[in-house]
């Protein structure tokens, strides 16, 4: 099992480009989550999913665009980059059948910068 | 709406218990998550609370009090390796426990020799 994958580790962009952060998991979890981490603010939640094909948005989706064709991918695309999205991106993913912890699988990051 | 407090900063020596205090205010709790998070790693799980009292899991400890909103993680026996983030996070009002958890800020424990 790899668990959670992001790719890519790093990233640089330029103000206006847009990219895709790419996320899966291996786990067959129906949840999966896409959060931004900065500096001294913890982690927010950017959009979440709880099965394929439905999606809804968390505490600062503005930007940001997400799909879950599939159990296993959700792709969190940026659609013109601003410093604003400077920030590491995390993945999670979780399942109701994992038993009574509710445990989130997070993925080793994206860090990405925005110049 | 939501918030967390905890400590920005607690140091420690190793050898020594460290307790690290979370207060919540949240509309319909339904449990309480901790996390670990190592510099420039993922966060990873170490406890869920939904009842009150204290639940221990090795050198790790957990207590829940839902009726004063307030929640600690215990370490003892510290380790350098416990050197970390601690975020304290509960799940987001109106949806399942999974998935859409609001994180408090974190405390950085520093373990010194």
């Amino acid at each position: 099992n790899a668990g959670v994958t992001q790719t890519p580790k790093f990233q640089v962009l330029k103000t206006g480009q847009s990219m895709t952060l790419q996320c899966a998991q291996d786990m067959n979890h129906e949840y999966m989550s896409w959060y931004r981490q900065d500096p001294g603010m913890g982690l927010r939640l950017i959009h979440y999913s709880v099965g394929a094909g439905i999606t809804d948005q968390g505490e600062v989706p503005n930007g940001y665009n997400v799909s879950r064709s599939t159990t296993e991918d959700f792709p969190l695309r940026l659609l013109s980059a601003a410093p604003s999205q400077t920030s590491v991106y995390f993945c999670a993913s979780s399942s109701p059948r994992t038993g009574s912890s509710y445990e989130q699988y997070f993925g080793p990051g994206t860090r990405l910068t925005v110049t | 709406g939501q918030n967390i407090d905890q400590p920005t900063e607690m140091t420690a020596t190793e050898g020594a218990i460290v307790q690290i205090n979370c207060t919540y205010q949240t509309s319909g709790f339904n449990g309480l998550f901790w996390y670990q998070q190592h510099a420039g790693e993922a966060p990873t799980f170490l406890s869920y609370n939904v009842l009150d009292g204290l639940e221990e899991k090795g050198r790790f400890s957990s207590f829940l009090s839902r009726s004063k909103g307030y929640s600690y993680l215990l370490l003892k026996e510290l380790q350098m390796k416990d050197s970390a983030s601690y975020l304290c996070a509960v799940p987001q009002p109106g949806g399942s426990t999974l998935g859409r958890l609001y994180f408090g800020r974190g405390t950085q424990l520093t373990v010194w020799p």
